[in-house]
């Protein structure tokens, strides 16, 4: 069974500064990656997936993310975070039964 | 597109009742509908899948004559929490696949909040 692991529980970035979110996976095979945004008492937010083809995926926002199958990572990056962005961020990795496993999340807290 | 929508967005309740949350694709047909429970701080955690015309599948653990859940169209899933109880509180939020590359899109959720 595939399984998500995000290292990190809580992010703390200024206004304008850049962002990484760590995300690494475990599946047998390669891999459908999503990161997922969710804004308090609000459902998720599809920012960007892989699927196959080029390693790195441009998603909505200004989002980006690197899929590495040498490292099992699927690390999601913004260069320049707005206040906006402050929210919770899922990482999920689907196989072909149609089910997604959900990493257990990362708080990004944006200061002025 | 691939919009999805939940009905109602909030609903609290007296324990022992039994209520109802819709899931709808607004835009787009889904063949399977999912269910999450989330948990203040946590994770989804997925509690059913739900195709059209078929019973739904539930994961291990779920109580499947306490969650009722009933797919009858492309567009809609309906789940029910029967005699709901304190600890039935939660988010609960649908997803709906479009068959494209596995991808699923959420529902805005359901604050149920059971007294």
């Amino acid at each position: 069974a595939q399984s998500v692991t995000q290292p990190d529980i809580h992010i703390t970035v200024s206004e304008g500064a850049s962002l990484e979110l760590r995300c690494n996976y475990s599946y047998g095979a390669t891999p459908y990656l999503f990161w997922y945004v969710q804004s308090p008492g609000q459902g998720l937010q599809l920012l960007l997936k892989y699927f196959s083809g080029d390693t790195l995926v441009q998603g909505i926002k200004g989002f980006e993310a690197e899929f590495k199958r040498s490292q099992s990572s699927f690390n999601l990056r913004k260069p320049s975070v707005h206040w906006s962005d402050a929210a919770e961020y899922f990482c999920a990795v689907g196989a072909n039964d149609y089910k997604l496993s959900f990493g257990a999340g990362t708080t990004v807290t944006v200061r002025a | 597109g691939a919009v999805v929508s939940q009905h109602p967005s909030r609903v609290i309740c007296k324990s022992g009742t039994s209520v109802k949350i819709e899931c709808r694709s607004l835009d787009f047909q889904a063949t399977t509908m999912f269910w999450y429970r989330q948990f203040p701080k946590q994770s989804l955690m997925l509690m059913a899948t739900s195709n059209e015309g078929s019973k739904a599948t539930y994961e291990q653990g779920v109580e499947k004559d306490k969650f009722l859940i009933n797919h009858a169209s492309l567009t809609l899933s309906t789940l029910t929490v029967t005699s709901a109880h304190p600890e039935d509180s939660s988010f609960y939020i649908c997803s709906a696949e479009t068959g494209y590359q596995e991808t699923q899109y959420f529902g805005p959720g359901t604050r149920l909040l059971v007294l």
